[in-house]
């Protein structure tokens, strides 16, 4: 099916592990983004990419990488994993118009 | 760096009833799009409107509304005759349309949480 696929939906990992989560689109949408969604703090931008190899921080990088090597692909990787990246994360690409689609979200707890 | 408020962090209306949902923002730019985003317990998040900010006209999508007050930076929601099924998160989110510094990226409200009374 057309769209954005987050991977996993869940995840339960522990302090200090690395974490990856996936995002994939069906599209050849250029700009991709990640977000976190906190309670109280609505959705705030972590990282966001233009194009394959092109990526830049959003409002709050710290503690996360991303890649972009395919057009389709924009994977985030907690590279060691703390309590305070308990979140709801949210892939996101940009269509025609801005139209925007949003993946399911991946709700990560950092035990 | 622009800025959306929605200042009620939870409201409730009754079935069939009117709702208005708030949001202010703060930017110098005379050209950009706003947003409203449904978030129900699915996670999933929904566009339920958009007002570009070169139209004077109030957009309208069935039983939701908006009421865009340039001059004001407000950005307000109706939802008229709710019902059950409108029961949810709602971001209010701001967008600069173009490539060159914002990269079109999305900027969120902290969300106003809905609760529809049968």
């Amino acid at each position: 099916d057309a769209g954005i696929t987050q991977s996993p939906r869940y995840k339960i990992t522990e302090t200090g592990r690395q974490v990856t989560l996936m995002c994939h689109q069906t599209w050849s949408h250029s700009y991709m983004f990640w977000y976190r969604q906190d309670l109280g703090h609505g959705l705030r931008l972590i990282y966001y990419s233009a194009a394959a190899d092109i990526t830049d921080k959003g409002e709050v990088p710290d503690g996360y990488v991303v890649s972009r090597s395919k057009t389709e692909n924009f994977p985030l990787t907690l590279e060691s994993a703390t309590r305070s990246q308990t979140s709801v994360y949210f892939c996101a690409s940009k269509g025609d118009f801005y139209g925007y689609t949003f993946g399911s979200g991946t709700r990560l707890t950092v035990v | 760096a622009q800025t959306v408020t929605q200042s009620q962090p939870e409201m409730s209306v009754q079935e069939a009833e009117t709702v208005t949902l708030s949001c202010t923002y703060d930017t110098s730019e005379s050209d950009y799009y706003l947003f409203w985003y449904k978030q129900p317990p699915s996670r999933q998040m929904i566009l339920v409107i958009r007002q570009e900010a070169y139209k004077q006209q109030n957009a309208t999508e069935n039983r939701f509304s908006v009421n865009f007050q340039k001059a004001a930076k407000s950005f307000s929601l109706k939802i008229s005759d709710s019902q059950l099924g409108d029961a949810a998160m709602y971001f209010c989110a701001y967008l600069t349309p173009y490539s060159g510094g914002s990269n079109y990226k999305l900027t969120f409200g902290k969300g106003t949480l809905l609760t529809v009374n049968p």
